[in-house]
């Protein structure tokens, strides 16, 4: 089953303009990742944040998480068109086996 | 370091057919998982092993899928007898496991099957 889900399903932006995902997701978890997703490639770790964590950043990257809301989101500064792909939150719900629950996606394209 | 190493990058066979796929994690990660990803979704967890054994195979299809992790090291993943459906793209992934408190996975280039 999806734990997360990610909003919008699909987002396109011009090169330079911010992009914002956001990621719901259902039950208790002790932290929450993004992964980028080339066409047709393998998944790439991008962040993690742990539960007792509000706020994290890496490079053009910054990922916020509210625990309350049971929600994420990941703000991409400053795009190229190098970003254009597929982003998923994937949480590790408490009280499992470390799992890595991912949610359906977010395709961002980036027009140059 | 070396990365997590997949075989073979693409398979067609027909259905009712066998296939099997195989992964090779990185050195010292002790959480290998398989994911199944169909076009346009998100990755769906099959099996999830620590080390030798299985932690989780909830969603795996146990009628037709099966997978093991001999010395928890290498893994295969096989579909016997494939359907229709099963066309996807299988990822492998691994990461240092949950002793370490770090859940960072690192996934394969997957292995895109399609089943005619």
């Amino acid at each position: 089953s999806q734990q997360g889900e990610e909003d919008p399903q699909a987002l396109s932006i011009q090169e330079g303009e911010n992009a914002t995902m956001n990621c719901s997701y259902k039950t208790s978890i002790n932290n929450l990742q993004w992964y980028r997703q080339n066409s047709g490639r393998g998944l790439v770790h991008l962040i993690l944040i742990r539960s007792n964590e509000r706020e994290k950043h890496s490079g053009r990257l910054r990922v916020t998480l509210d625990t309350s809301k049971k929600s994420s989101s990941l703000l991409i500064t400053a795009s190229r068109a190098a970003d254009t792909a597929s982003y998923f939150c994937a949480t590790d719900p408490q009280g499992g086996s470390e799992k890595l629950v991912f949610g359906k996606g977010t395709k961002l394209t980036v027009n140059p | 370091e070396a990365g997590v190493a997949q075989s073979p990058r693409y398979k067609i066979i027909e259905k009712r057919q066998s296939v099997a796929f195989w992964c090779n994690p990185i050195s010292g990660h002790a959480t290998l998982y398989w994911y199944q990803q169909i076009l346009g979704q998100g990755p769906k967890l099959l099996i999830q092993f620590q080390n030798n054994g299985v932690v989780d195979d909830s969603q795996l299809p146990k009628d037709r899928f099966s997978a093991e992790r001999l010395k928890g090291v290498d893994s295969t993943l096989k579909i016997q007898p494939a359907k229709l459906e099963d066309s996807a793209v299988y990822l492998c992934a691994s990461s240092l496991g949950f002793v370490t408190m770090n859940t960072e996975a690192f996934f394969g280039q997957g292995t895109r099957l399609t089943v005619v």
